[in-house]
């Protein structure tokens, strides 16, 4: 079976701190996908990235990064400097990369970033 | 490229009557289209897959009479509520799949209520 966990259900920061988002998965699949939405309040999902699994370099885009980490299944999602733009929902998803392309979400993470 | 939309973004109808929700892929052609519900605070939930010309796969605990699901088109699928009921009030999503693509692009999610 396959799972998505995101154990911090709400996290507040205050503007200009970093923030990590955590997520844990679960699969017997040795290859998949892996991927961070961000929805803000108006509800659009936004991607944010895509991982595959054997591809365990961590990643960089401005202040978002990313740490995959195959070893204890996580992949977690850290915001430097937080900005009150940043508050919403973040998904992290798992896809399995044959068979069904169905998508299991983790139960996001809200993130309130205060000015 | 890749643009998704949902028509409407919003719907406000009474209890009983149908609702059809239109997914539409802009700039591409969608092999497989899915639809999620979410309800308010709560992750998205896979409601069923289709693809085009073929019959949609529901999920286990998906009434297939109630949330009835059409791919005509590589371009279109609709998603209709029928005989809606205030429990079916949810923000309803749509993604569709490019080709062969692992990633899918969502729509901007179509928020029903029924009174």
């Amino acid at each position: 079976a396959q799972k998505v966990t995101q154990a911090q259900t709400e996290i507040s920061v205050v503007e200009k701190e970093d923030v990590t988002l955590d997520c844990v998965y679960e699969t017997r699949d040795t290859t998949y996908y892996l991927f961070w939405y961000k929805q803000p309040p108006s509800g659009e999902l936004v991607f944010l990235i895509r991982r595959n699994s054997f591809d365990e370099q961590n990643e960089i885009s401005g202040r978002y990064s990313w740490n995959f980490q195959k070893s204890t299944s996580s992949f977690n999602f850290t915001i430097t400097a937080s900005q009150v733009v940043d508050s919403a929902v973040y998904f992290c998803a798992l896809k399995r990369t044959s068979g069904t392309y169905k998508y299991i979400f983790g139960t996001g993470t809200r993130l309130k970033v205060l000015a | 490229g890749a643009v998704v939309s949902q028509h409407p973004s919003w719907v406000i109808c009474k209890s009983g009557t149908s609702v059809k929700i239109e997914c539409r892929s802009l700039d591409f052609q969608a092999t497989t289209m899915f639809w999620y519900r979410q309800f308010p605070k709560q992750s998205l939930m896979l409601m069923a897959t289709s693809n085009e010309g073929s019959k949609a796969t529901y999920e286990q605990g998906v009434e297939k009479d109630k949330f009835l699901i059409n791919h005509a088109s590589l371009t279109l699928s609709t998603l209709t509520v029928t005989s809606a009921h205030p429990e079916d009030s949810s923000f309803y999503i749509c993604s569709a799949r490019r080709g062969s693509a692992d990633e899918q692009f969502f729509g901007p999610g179509t928020r029903l209520t029924v009174l």
